[in-house]
């Protein structure tokens, strides 16, 4: 299975400032069609996981621009340009490229 | 609106059974794969298995093979996962999730249903 690593687990953000998440995947994420399978999730509290950016860098709908996603191969980066308190809650990463799909440990989003 | 309601889950002693099923809405429902998605209590998430929108294919990870089965009725819109040999390890909130790219990958996500193994 594809081993997934955010960095950090846990991150605590002023309001307005921005914040960045590592994922590093433990083999290439490009497939032979050309696209790299790696997506964002944003899992609010007691909520269900919501996607924020699927295929590196495309941003979902109704997903702010405040988020933004990219990478190649193996590293890749989640930026939130200007935290908000509506941000708080979980985000993972995940592997698109090969089952079983595999998610990032979480990283943990917190409000100063 | 995509919604996906799950049920079905519950206490249940080790060794048992317990289905689950999620109902969709606001959706063509045979066009799009579906997906089971756990999270342990405090946990990440976990996929568990997908299937496709016709049905004729399924996948399942490794710790689960042999002990759920993942089905859908595109005539009721409803997806199901009937697990057997329920282990402690199968505690969890499990979601269903729509996939509307290509492949299995999960995009809309539904609130979970706890289920809970224990004597």
């Amino acid at each position: 299975d594809i081993v997934m690593t955010q960095t950090p687990l846990s991150l605590s953000v002023t309001p307005g400032q921005p914040a960045s998440i590592s994922c590093k995947s433990s083999q290439s994420l490009l497939h032979g069609d050309g696209k790299t399978y790696l997506y964002w999730y944003l899992q609010k509290p007691g909520q269900s996981p919501q996607v924020l950016i699927y295929e590196v860098s495309s941003r979902f709908s109704g997903v702010p621009d405040r988020f933004s996603g990219s990478g190649s191969g193996t590293d890749f980066t989640l930026k939130i340009s200007r935290v908000e308190a509506e941000d708080v809650g979980f985000y993972y990463c995940m592997q698109g490229i090969h089952l079983p799909w595999t998610f990032g440990q979480g990283t943990k989003v917190e409000i100063k | 609106e995509v919604q996906l309601l799950e049920s079905g889950g519950g206490l249940v002693q080790p060794g048992g059974s317990l289905r689950l099923s999620c109902a969709a809405s606001g959706v063509t429902f045979s066009s799009y794969a579906m997906n089971w998605v756990r999270q342990a209590p405090g946990k990440g998430l976990e996929w568990v298995s997908a299937i496709s929108g016709s049905g004729d294919m399924t996948y399942y990870r490794d710790s689960v093979k042999g002990r759920f089965t993942i089905s859908r009725d595109n005539s009721k819109n409803t997806l199901s996962l009937q697990m057997n040999s329920l282990g402690a390890e199968d505690t969890a909130v499990y979601y269903c999730a729509l996939a509307i790219w290509t492949g299995t990958r999960p995009t809309y996500w539904g609130q979970g249903t706890l289920v809970t193994v224990s004597s």
